[in-house]
């Protein structure tokens, strides 16, 4: 079965500086990947979406690539602020859209 | 419309009891999605519906969990027989028809079972 691998620790950076957040799967060709952010106590909400044939993705501060050899997607967060800090999810597609798979998610923490 | 509608926020039973939790999805969304998530993990999914049809269920669902989305508008979803480790957020999610599109999340109900 496939398997979603996020760095279970916590991610902790300075104001300012770039946040790089990971998702690695395996037993798996998503035909796309998505990443949301999930504050304590409330739902996911969306952020971006690449698909498989697709390498990188931008949304103002954000950034996403995908990398279907390495079976490996990069969030990237540029000058981060404290109001970034919130647990970041990422989730591939099932089979026909009919679910999607998530990580267990990372939690970033920005310091002022 | 404000988006996916979940209530109760917060339910807390007794072992034993039922519960039932709706969800009123994005009103032009054909696609509703009911997932669990306990602490430290990632939304794991339960069912799926397109319009009416349930279409797909967790293998790991017990049978004491049954979900109807009659007419294809709100959705429930019901817990017999609560047990303990049953505790977790119970989210709701919608999206409209076609491929390649995301999710939108309820903002869940908390379920404890004491």
């Amino acid at each position: 079965s496939q398997k979603i691998e996020q760095n279970s620790e916590a991610l902790n950076i300075q104001e300012g500086k770039t946040a790089t957040l990971t998702c690695n799967y395996t037993n798996y060709s998503p035909a796309y990947l998505q990443w949301y952010r999930q504050d304590p106590g409330r739902g996911p909400v969306f952020l971006l979406l690449i698909r498989e044939n697709e390498k990188e993705k931008r949304k103002e501060r954000l950034k996403v690539t995908f990398d279907t050899t390495l079976k490996q997607s990069l969030f990237h967060i540029t000058a981060s602020q404290p109001a970034d800090s919130a647990t970041y999810l990422c989730a591939l597609d099932g089979d026909n859209f009919n679910k999607f798979y998530f990580g267990s998610g990372t939690k970033l923490n920005v310091k002022p | 419309d404000t988006g996916v509608s979940q209530d109760p926020r917060h339910k807390i039973t007794k072992r034993g009891q039922n519960v039932t939790f709706r969800c009123d999805p994005i009103s032009e969304h054909n696609r509703l999605y009911w997932y669990r998530q306990t602490l430290g993990q990632g939304p794991e999914f339960l069912t799926y519906f397109q319009n009416e049809a349930q279409l797909e269920k967790s293998r790991l669902l017990s049978d004491r969990f049954s979900a109807e989305r009659p007419k294809g508008s709100f959705s429930t979803l019901e817990i017999q027989r609560t047990e303990q480790g049953d505790s977790a957020m119970y989210l709701c999610a919608s999206s409209p028809q076609g491929g390649f599109t995301e999710a939108f999340f309820g903002q869940g109900t908390r379920l404890t079972v004491v």
